[in-house]
């Protein structure tokens, strides 16, 4: 069963705050991913990471920036955050190779910012 | 421009019933496709996939059909029953060099009816 854990499952906070979502998991997974996803909409991606100091962005352009110091862990930051930041964000991540193992979500943090 | 589309964004299906779930996509480099299944203020969690070189995967209650030709997809959920009441989520994965990328439809919110 896969373990990926999210916190904090809810934030809101006032503009201009900076918050870190955080994101573990303990699967070993090389490969991990930040998505974004509003009601009614697709998950985007913003920013993915293929193993250690490994970080990219993804398809959706975002302010947020992530760091991969560890593998188990990958960390989401915004330093100033603005209501257009409210959504709910998803990390997911993947063993190594290229494989068709599925992504496996964590439960996601759902931000508002007010 | 939207790659993968749910053009259905809910349907409702009596219990013991077949619920059918489609998805259509535009880039025929896609390779592989996943169904992905969320409850509220939970994170997706992997249903079924197919590989683009075939065209049925069957697990359990669950198959996934794909039409290479029509660049279509469908879930079909047979018998039905209330705890699949959820949104499913068509992605469908794009290799880029070394990368690997799932693109997400919008979501189709099922509610099986007693």
């Amino acid at each position: 069963e896969a373990d990926i854990y999210q916190t904090p499952r809810y934030l809101v906070i006032g503009t201009g705050k900076k918050i870190t979502l955080e994101c573990s998991q303990t699967m070993g997974h090389d490969k991990m991913y930040w998505y974004q996803q509003d009601p009614g909409m697709e998950l985007h991606l913003i920013h993915y990471s293929y193993g250690v100091n490994s970080t990219e962005k993804g398809d959706l352009s975002s302010e947020s920036t992530v760091s991969r110091i560890r593998t188990e862990h990958f960390p989401l930051t915004l330093e100033s955050a603005r209501p257009s930041h409210t959504s709910q964000y998803l990390c997911a991540s993947s063993p190594p190779g290229l494989n068709n193992s599925p992504l496996h979500f964590g439960n996601g943090t759902r931000l508002t910012v007010t | 421009d939207q790659q993968v589309k749910q053009n259905s964004p809910s349907l409702s299906v009596q219990e013991g019933r077949i619920s059918i779930l489609n998805c259509d996509y535009t880039n025929s480099m896609f390779d592989y496709f996943l169904w992905y299944k969320k409850y509220p203020a939970e994170g997706p969690t992997f249903l079924i996939s197919i590989s683009s070189i075939k065209d049925k995967n069957e697990d359990g209650r669950f198959t996934v059909f794909l039409n290479k030709s029509a660049k279509h997809l469908s879930l079909h959920i047979v018998p039905s029953q209330p705890g699949d009441s959820a949104v499913y989520f068509c992605a469908a994965r794009l290799h880029t060099g070394t990368a690997s990328k799932l693109t997400f439809g919008t979501g189709t919110r099922l509610q099986v009816t007693l």
